[in-house]
């Protein structure tokens, strides 16, 4: 099993442009999350979904998009990236018992 | 809102020593985890925790969770290189049975000294 997987790893982009991030599991697992990882700042949660066709607010939701078409996928999209969107974006994916298994995370600088 | 504050933020240890890491929540922690994170990858889950007095043990790590369930910690016995890296707790969101995602403390940098 590969787990969690998202692409891409990297990815510089200039302020202004789009861009879709792909999150990818597994595992069967109904619940996957997006969070963002930021220096002094933690681990804070972006959005959310409890099953498929589903998608919540978390903690830093503006700037975001997310959509849950199949079960196995949870894309997070920025419209227009900022730079105070650079971080590092970590998908993680949750089953029974409630354990949260994280990816590799996506490094994005914007310029 | 839920608040999770890790002590110390970094430690340097010398190999072959114990440490301990804390943290102590704002509110009743209703699941506490932990993960350990290299520098430049993902999350790696250690153990998880629910039961106030509960403890939990892999290999040299052992968790603890405080019978009032507010503060955890883990500690290292016979540190070595391998236990060097970042690590994170995390607590449940007390809404939908923590299905809102996890609440994460700011992390503690650990060095291992040969």
């Amino acid at each position: 099993n590969a787990g969690v997987t998202q692409t891409p790893k990297f990815r510089v982009l200039k302020t202004g442009q789009s861009m879709t991030l792909l999150c990818a599991q597994d595992m069967n697992h109904e619940y996957m999350y997006w969070y963002r990882q930021d220096p002094g700042m933690g681990l804070r949660l972006i959005h959310y979904s409890v099953g498929e066709g589903t998608t919540a607010k978390g903690e830093v939701p503006d700037g975001y998009n997310v959509s849950r078409l199949k079960k196995q996928n949870f894309l997070l999209g920025l419209e227009s990236a900022a730079p105070s969107q650079t971080s590092v974006y970590f998908c993680a994916s949750r089953g029974t018992p409630k354990t949260q298994y994280f990816g590799p995370g996506t490094r994005l600088l914007v310029l | 809102s839920q608040e999770l504050e890790q002590s110390p933020q970094s430690l340097i240890v010398q190999e072959g020593k114990n440490l301990t890491i804390n943290c102590t929540s704002s509110k009743t922690l209703y699941g506490l985890y932990w993960y350990k994170q290299k520098y430049g990858e993902g999350l790696i889950f250690l153990m998880m925790l629910q039961k106030g007095g509960e403890e939990k043990s892999h290999e040299k790590i052992t968790a603890k969770l405080d019978e009032k369930k507010q503060q955890s910690s883990l500690h290292i016995t016979a540190s070595q290189p391998s236990h060097a890296g970042i690590y994170l707790c995390g607590a449940d969101g007390a809404r939908r049975g923590g299905a809102d995602g996890l609440t994460f403390g700011k992390g503690t940098h650990l060095i291992i000294q040969p």
